[in-house]
């Protein structure tokens, strides 16, 4: 079965960090891109980054740009998000998704996993 | 920036109806748009990509069609499945990966 689960979330204070993990299973994780995808409560859907099936090219949102980190561990089938300065405007859930492609860049996301909370409160 | 605007925000149907959800960019995108399917607590699902590509798996009354700026999500006769949450997303331009607004489908 096709799975991805994340882990890691949890309540952090303002300027402090997180990182969150996401455990691939069911298909062959180094042939495709990766993604981290958030949700605020109530809203809609805001794409986070982005990382090619050998870590050669990523890509960021502007909100999140020099703050958070996007890596892969292909050995360990694993994604990585290290969120760094967190601030109040990051709470959400943050999902996992594989993209169609080995590009993170103009391919849709076909598998998503169920989503981990991030709070950033004091 | 891209934005995506769906129209409409809300739409109120009932079973068997005939539904289109428009999506529309602000630039041209080429084909380079998915939609995606939620419902209440759970993650997304894509059912199209490529503007009218259907994901393996999405029942047929769902289709995709459009080009450019303006892009359309029809689903031919509603089920009671089909209600959720609704989202477009481009995949063409920078930033990429950005979503629609959304557009929530109830029972009517």
């Amino acid at each position: 079965e096709v799975q991805l689960v994340e882990s890691g979330g949890g309540l952090v204070q303002p300027g402090r960090s997180l990182r969150l993990s996401c455990a691939a299973s069911g298909f062959t994780f180094d042939d495709y891109a990766m993604h981290w995808v958030r949700q605020a409560p109530g809203k809609g859907l805001e794409w986070v980054s982005g990382i090619s099936w050998n870590s050669g090219s990523i890509g960021y949102a502007d909100s999140v740009k020099g703050r958070f980190t996007i890596s892969r561990d292909n050995a360990k089938n694993s994604l990585y998000l290290q969120m760094n300065s967190l601030r109040a405007e990051d709470t959400a859930l943050y999902y996992c998704a594989k993209g169609l492609g080995g590009s993170w860049y103009r391919a849709a996301f076909d598998i998503w996993g169920q989503g981990t909370m991030v709070t950033v409160s004091s | 920036d891209i934005q995506l605007t769906q129209s409409p925000s809300f739409l109120s149907a009932s079973v068997g109806d005939r539904v289109t959800i428009t999506c529309r960019a602000s630039q041209g995108i080429s084909s380079y748009l998915a939609w995606y399917q939620q419902k209440p607590g759970k993650a997304p699902k894509l059912l199209i990509y490529a503007a009218s590509t259907l994901q393996s798996g999405v029942p047929s009354r769902f289709s995709g069609s459009g080009s450019g700026t303006e892009f359309t999500l029809t689903i031919s006769s509603l089920q009671p499945e089909d209600f959720a949450t609704y989202y477009c997303q481009q995949l063409n331009s920078y930033p990429p990966h950005t979503f629609g607004q959304g557009t929530k489908l109830e029972i009517k």
